[in-house]
């Protein structure tokens, strides 16, 4: 049972490019989650989805960023128009459930992160 | 003031030694998170509190949540720990958001 699987790893845009990284939950979870990590920053949460929903995105900046989590297929975060700011490690999580509901303790599975660099 | 603070900041061990990593917040939460950070940079979900304590291995978390404080305890420790400890919180309220510590750097020398 593959993890999280998060591609591309790597990603170098210039200036005004977009940038599309994608993210495969684990099998069987439908909760999706991308977080943001600036260099020397913390981590800080971006959006949460479900299968065709945007559930919470108070986390997303106003403009050039959305995600989607199609009803087949990866969830993507798009970024329009990347600026030099917009270079972090960009993680994906995914949970089967709500974390805060059902058994187990870890119910939070991340992603390897994929590292958006913008030139 | 962050949310959620985290000390100290950087501690570096010797392998053997007992380790414990602080963690304070300053909201209501409905959960709390321990992960784990390696150099390479992927994250790994260690452990998920709303109360008491848990253990895994040499690894045990606790919670107060009057004193809205956990700690995170590695025992016999040991190089391979060497990693970035983060905090992060869910809100009371039913949202998912987490919010994150910065982190705290682990170097356990051998």
């Amino acid at each position: 049972n593959a993890g999280v699987m998060q591609n591309p790893r790597h990603l170098v845009r210039r200036r005004g490019q977009e940038a599309r990284l994608r993210c495969s939950p684990m099998k069987g979870h439908s909760h999706v989650y991308w977080y943001r990590q600036l260099p020397e920053e913390g981590l800080k949460f971006m959006v949460y989805l479900q299968k065709e929903n945007i559930i919470d995105e108070s986390g997303m900046p106003k403009e050039r960023f959305s995600a989607e989590f199609p009803k087949e297929g990866p969830s993507i975060l798009r970024i329009q128009q990347v600026v030099r700011g917009d270079s972090a490690a960009y993680f994906c999580a995914s949970s089967p459930f709500r974390p805060g509901t059902g058994a187990g303790a870890n119910v939070l599975t991340f992603g390897a992160g994929s590292r958006l660099t913008v030139l | 003031k962050n949310e959620v603070e985290q000390s100290p900041q950087n501690l570096t061990a010797q392998e053997g030694e007992f380790i414990t990593i602080n963690c304070s917040y300053s909201v209501g939460i409905s959960a709390l998170h321990w992960l784990q950070q390696h150099p390479g940079g992927g994250i790994v979900s260690l452990f998920m509190l709303s109360s008491g304590k848990k253990k895994h291995g040499r690894l045990i978390a606790t919670i107060n949540i009057q004193e809205k404080h956990s700690s995170l305890h590695i025992t016999a420790s040991h190089p391979r720990d060497s990693a970035v400890y983060i905090c992060a919180v869910r809100n009371q309220g039913g949202s998912e958001k987490l919010v994150f510590g910065k982190g705290m750097k682990l170097t356990v020398n051998p």
